[in-house]
């Protein structure tokens, strides 16, 4: 276990709704990242959140959106949900902003968005 | 657009096998790291590697980084059905990883 937990484990949600996914980071992480993974394929990323503020954005239209909170938990906001947002979202905590050579990210288990 | 194309995409083969999973892009990446997914779970992180040219093993895992650090491989030696998962390679660039399309692979015992 990585000490990242995730809620929920499972949503479904029809066309047009709104979610939030939330994300606990391990202890004494500051960095959060937000990936969304299709099924069968790699993680794409989302954003990411260093010490409550927006540190890099993938490509993804705004109505994806994240917080940060002081405790360093994170949410992930979908709104005008889509048929394709149908997904495993990811959430990674690390100890700090990721450098050149990458602080390792430690993944939860992932929320699974059903959209029908 | 950074992109990481992993080869095969799927493989299914018995254990004891030896097998060979590829990773390559057209772009530079000051590291890269492979990751095990099993269904239900998030990635777990195998290995990193940073410098070009650089081998790693990990018991029978051999993992290894090209000299232009475009491009990596995972070798299995004697794959056995623990070894079964998504298998991601990931380029580190500002701010998040880069991952590659994936390869399953199914080991029968």
């Amino acid at each position: 276990e990585t000490g990242v937990t995730q809620s929920p484990t499972h949503l479904i949600k029809t066309r047009g709704q709104q979610v939030t996914l939330r994300c606990s980071s391990q202890s004494g992480h500051n960095t959060v990242s937000w990936y969304q993974q299709a099924l069968g394929q790699g993680p794409q990323f989302i954003f990411q959140y260093y010490r409550e503020e927006e540190n890099g954005r993938g490509n993804f239209p705004p109505r994806f959106s994240g917080l940060q909170f002081p405790n360093y938990s994170s949410e992930l906001n979908v709104n005008a949900l889509e048929l394709d947002d149908s997904a495993l979202y990811l959430c990674a905590s690390s100890y700090d902003m990721p450098g050149p050579y990458q602080e390792t990210q430690y993944f939860g288990p992932g929320t699974r968005l059903l959209v029908l | 657009t950074q992109l990481l194309e992993q080869s095969p995409q799927f493989l299914s083969i018995q254990e004891g096998e030896n097998l060979t999973v590829y990773c390559n892009s057209s772009s530079v990446f000051s590291s890269l790291q492979w990751y095990r997914q099993e269904p239900g779970e998030g990635p777990v992180l195998l290995v990193t590697v940073v410098t070009g040219g650089e081998v790693k093993k990990l018991k029978r895992l051999t993992f290894q980084f090209g000299d232009a650090r475009k491009d990596s491989s995972l070798h299995i030696t004697a794959a056995q059905p623990g070894d079964t998962g998504l298998y991601l390679c990931a380029g580190g660039a500002t701010n998040k990883l880069i991952f590659g399309t994936g390869t399953l692979l199914a080991v029968q015992p």
